[in-house]
């Protein structure tokens, strides 16, 4: 089974910094999917970048882009020129597309705090 | 608005009432996931449906819980019997099989049900 793994809980960040949340995951599978969803205080899931394993470049969505190891299992997310609206909880998370789409597999979570 | 709609977003029920959850994927979507998120905590995954088909209930407890996608109209979750531990932000999930859309999950607002 897969699993996905966020180990910092809790991160906080200055406005106009930039912040990189960290996310593992466990897979013998060779191709997936990865994404990273926000949740704010609202707690709407909301998509902020996707990566697909067999793309060795990395996603970027604006001031969102991801370092992708795939021999590391290893897809961070690097928020840059922070913004008060990125406060929210930050879930990353894995999907294995065989024979159709599969569940998405969620990390814990990492709650970002953008600080003025 | 054509994305992922659920009804209620609120629901308050007393234990032992019954619980129904309503979502209406995005349009041209076929494929729809319910995932359950207690406090503090990630999405877990419950089920996963096709129209008139359940493709994946591991997620789901074998008692009380029931789930299921008519070929006509929405997908609906059935708690029955509910109890205080039933007590969580339900979230529905749609996604299409088009190469296009890249085996990208989209989440409603989720429903929230509180069990007094």
């Amino acid at each position: 089974a897969q699993t996905v793994t966020q180990s910092q809980p809790e991160m906080s960040v200055q406005e106009a910094e930039t912040v990189t949340l960290s996310c593992t995951y466990d897979t013998s599978e060779n191709n997936y999917y990865l994404f990273w969803y926000k949740q704010p205080p609202s707690r709407q899931m909301i998509l902020v970048i996707r990566q697909e394993a067999y793309k060795q470049q990395n996603a970027t969505e604006n001031r969102f882009s991801v370092n992708f190891q795939k021999a590391a299992k290893s897809f961070s997310l690097k928020i840059s020129d922070s913004q008060l609206g990125d406060t929210a909880m930050y879930f990353c998370a894995f999907m294995k597309p065989v024979s159709g789409n599969t569940p998405l597999v969620f990390g814990k979570g990492t709650r970002l705090s953008v600080i003025a | 608005n054509a994305g992922v709609m659920q009804n209620p977003r609120h629901l308050v029920r007393r234990r032992g009432q019954e619980a129904r959850l309503r979502c209406s994927p995005m349009k041209g979507h076929s494929h729809v996931y319910w995932y359950r998120q207690l406090p503090e905590e990630g999405l877990k995954f419950m089920v996963y449906l096709q129209k008139e088909n359940i493709i994946d209930e591991s997620g789901m407890p074998k008692e009380r819980f029931s789930a299921e996608f008519p070929k006509e109209g929405p997908s609906i979750l059935r708690i029955q019997q509910v109890v205080r531990g039933d007590s969580a932000a339900y979230f529905c999930a749609s996604s299409s099989m088009t190469p296009s859309s890249g085996n990208t999950i989209y989440f409603g607002e989720g429903s929230w049900l509180t069990v007094v």
